[in-house]
């Protein structure tokens, strides 16, 4: 297996954009989150889906933000309109709910800058 | 919800030396604590994780403690060597809301 692939793995754009990340967790893989990993705050849970639901996205920041996942293999985070403050690295990670372990696997991340 | 709190926020040790990373927890549900090292610019991995049913769990040159009454977990690395210099994030997690402590800087000196 690849692994959690994410796209693009890096994007500069400028304040005002929309910005979409992609993320393709690992086949079988039945839970999904996304994580926004900045200095300031460390690795910060957004949201995350169990069987394409969202089940929890009190980590989204502001309506700025949305997710979606329309099938078991693809996934997106959206932020419309960007703002400087939203610079960081953003990850996928998918994992298996219901197995012997919790254990979520990280893609590569995307590296968002906005200007 | 739940929060985790992690200690020291850097660590430099020598080279052979041990180095420990302290966590605690806020939420008695949590039952699920894994380790994950992230060297710089790559993403985090699992190291190691331990379940609420078990105490303490040993992997070669690292080790994890648990203590559920205290509400804190422990990441124990050994014979440190300079490859472990990474940043380490210890997690809590109650099925699938899984929180990460702020991160360890370990650097270890050659």
């Amino acid at each position: 297996d690849a692994g959690v692939i994410q796209s693009p793995r890096h994007e500069v754009t400028e304040m005002g954009q929309e910005v979409t990340l992609r993320c393709k967790p690992i086949s079988g893989h039945n839970s999904l989150f996304w994580y926004r990993q900045t200095m300031m705050r460390g690795l910060e849970l957004l949201i995350y889906f169990n069987n394409n639901v969202p089940i929890d996205d009190s980590g989204m920041p502001e309506d700025r933000f949305s997710a979606k996942m329309p099938n078991a293999s693809f996934s997106t985070l959206k932020i419309q309109p960007s703002e400087p403050r939203d610079s960081a690295v953003y990850f996928c990670a998918s994992s298996l709910t219901g197995g012997p372990r919790n254990e979520q696997f990280f893609g590569p991340g995307t590296r968002l800058t906005v200007l | 919800g739940e929060n985790v709190e992690q200690h020291p926020s850097t660590l430099s040790v020598q080279e052979g030396d041990s180095a420990v990373i302290k966590c605690t927890y806020s939420d008695s549900a949590s039952n699920y604590f894994p380790w994950y090292k992230q060297e710089l610019g790559k993403r985090p991995q699992l190291i190691i994780d331990i379940r609420s049913n078990v105490g303490e769990k040993k992997d070669q040159r690292i080790a994890v403690t648990l203590n559920k009454t205290a509400k804190h977990f422990s990441l124990h690395i050994t014979e440190t060597q300079p490859e472990d210099s990474a940043v380490y994030f210890c997690a809590a997690s109650i099925s699938n809301d899984m929180r990460f402590g702020a991160g360890t800087r370990l650097t270890v000196k050659p």
